[in-house]
């Protein structure tokens, strides 16, 4: 199957710092990513569509101003997580479109805001 | 308003039965349903999907059995083996939503050797 790679796959800050996450389809063009967010035992929760050379799609309840996206390429979506704080502690993850209906995952990354 | 629902939180099998997992979802724009499996700490992998205009897709071990009259999906997985332990989501994607998902709450699938 199609790779995605995220990178870091973990990282821990301090409040008020901003965190930008990567990601990647390795092996094809993506034009459109997603990018979900998961809490403990919980499902995951799409935040937005990233759609490459245009504005990113945020779902009802997702700060866009909080939740910066970029799809600056086929291949390269980034999330900033702006001046995060400890309720932004969660497993982000992101995945890829690839043809009509699949989408191929990220390993995610997960975030820790002390 | 959860549209696909896994009212199993957890399942546990014997090595070698049938593992059978379980999804209802309520949106009738669903048009194409698949299946991830995850483990803690990493993101989803793709396991088998199905369109609605099928009753059922086979790939391997993996069956997805769809019942579009009664809103229903199921994934049996034969026979089942000890690293099929995982998280298993149910997701489902509507009809002119850019390949949007919907994901369920999944289920904890432990086989026991």
């Amino acid at each position: 199957g199609a790779v995605v790679s995220q990178h870091p796959s973990r990282v821990i800050c301090k409040s008020g710092t901003s965190v930008k996450i990567e990601c990647r389809s390795l092996d094809f063009q993506a034009t459109t990513m997603f990018w979900y967010r998961q809490f403990p035992k919980q499902s995951l929760m799409l935040m937005a569509t990233s759609n490459e050379g245009s504005k990113a799609t945020y779902e009802q309840g997702v700060e866009k101003d909080k939740f910066l996206i970029n799809h600056a390429s086929l291949t390269l979506s980034t999330l900033t997580v702006t001046s995060a704080h400890p309720e932004d502690s969660s497993f982000y993850i992101c995945s890829a479109g690839f043809g009509h209906n699949e989408q191929f995952f990220g390993p995610g990354t997960r975030l820790t805001v002390l | 308003d959860q549209q696909v629902k896994q009212n199993s939180p957890s399942l546990s099998v014997q090595e070698g039965r049938i593992s059978i997992l379980n999804c209802d979802y309520t949106n009738s724009m669903f048009d194409y349903f698949l299946w991830y499996k995850k483990y803690p700490a990493e993101g989803p992998t793709f396991l088998i999907s199905i369109s609605s205009i099928k009753d059922k897709n086979e790939d391997g071990r993996f069956t997805v059995f769809l019942n579009k009259s009664a809103k229903h999906l199921s994934l049996h997985i034969v026979p089942s083996q000890p690293g099929d332990s995982a998280v298993y989501f149910c997701a489902a994607h509507r009809s002119g939503s850019a390949r949007q998902l919907t994901f369920g709450s999944g289920t904890q699938l432990t086989v026991l050797p």
